[in-house]
């Protein structure tokens, strides 16, 4: 069975600084991989996904098929970056998603 | 447009006690999902449906039920609620295909006394 392993639940850094929260995941197969985010008490929302290769708020995320890993990244943190974030993985055209336990991000000003 | 609505927002029931948690969306999508959101534990997959009419177990179904007699709405019920289920719920939808993202509704807080 897939998984999906944020091993950081708190991370906080101060406004300007580099930032990477951690995403190791475990699928013998193709996964669709996604970010989502979810700021204090709002619904999640779709931060980025591997297949698109984009860059959302400044936040890019690059898979590793060799390390299993889809770390996000950016480079100079904002308070308002602050919120909970939260890797997923999908199974090649599966359904269902499975997601990591989060990893609430601090921004400090 | 109004995406992922969820009714209700906040609700407090006593052990014991049946309860039914809406989810209407308004995109035409196929799939639709109600997950739980505890602390320290992400967010875990109750029950899905890949269409109207059918309904699958996800990764913590016991003490829950679905319905998808519409395509546009997904009921979680809890026929007899238990403290173990306070938590925070979600419902999404996407669409079918490739690498489609899930819209998340803005989650019903339950608590369970």
């Amino acid at each position: 069975a897939q998984r999906v392993t944020q091993p950081e639940k708190l991370l906080s850094v101060f406004k300007g600084a580099p930032v990477e929260l951690k995403c190791n995941y475990s699928y013998s197969g193709s996964p669709e991989l996604f970010w989502y985010v979810q700021y204090s008490r709002q619904r999640l929302q779709l931060l980025l996904r591997h297949i698109s290769r984009e860059s959302i708020k400044g936040f890019t995320a690059d898979l590793n098929k060799g390390e299993t890993s889809f770390h996000l990244k950016k480079p100079f943190a904002q308070e308002e970056d602050s919120a909970m974030y939260y890797c997923a993985l999908a199974k090649t055209s599966g359904s269902r998603l499975t997601f990591g336990e989060g990893t609430q991000l601090t921004v400090n000003p | 447009n109004a995406g992922v609505t969820q009714t209700p927002k906040f609700r407090v029931l006593k052990t014991g006690q049946s309860m039914t948690l809406l989810c209407a969306q308004d995109m035409n999508h196929e799939y639709m999902y109600w997950y739980r959101q505890d602390p320290g534990m992400g967010l875990r997959l109750i029950h899905y449906s890949v269409g109207e009419g059918t309904t699958a177990k996800g990764e913590v179904p016991d003490g829950y039920n679905v319905s998808r007699l519409k395509k546009q709405n997904f009921l979680l019920g809890l026929e007899s609620a238990a403290p173990s289920q306070t938590s925070v719920y979600f419902c999404a939808s996407r669409l079918t295909g490739f690498n489609q993202p899930q819209h998340f509704g803005d989650g019903t807080r339950l608590s369970i006394l």
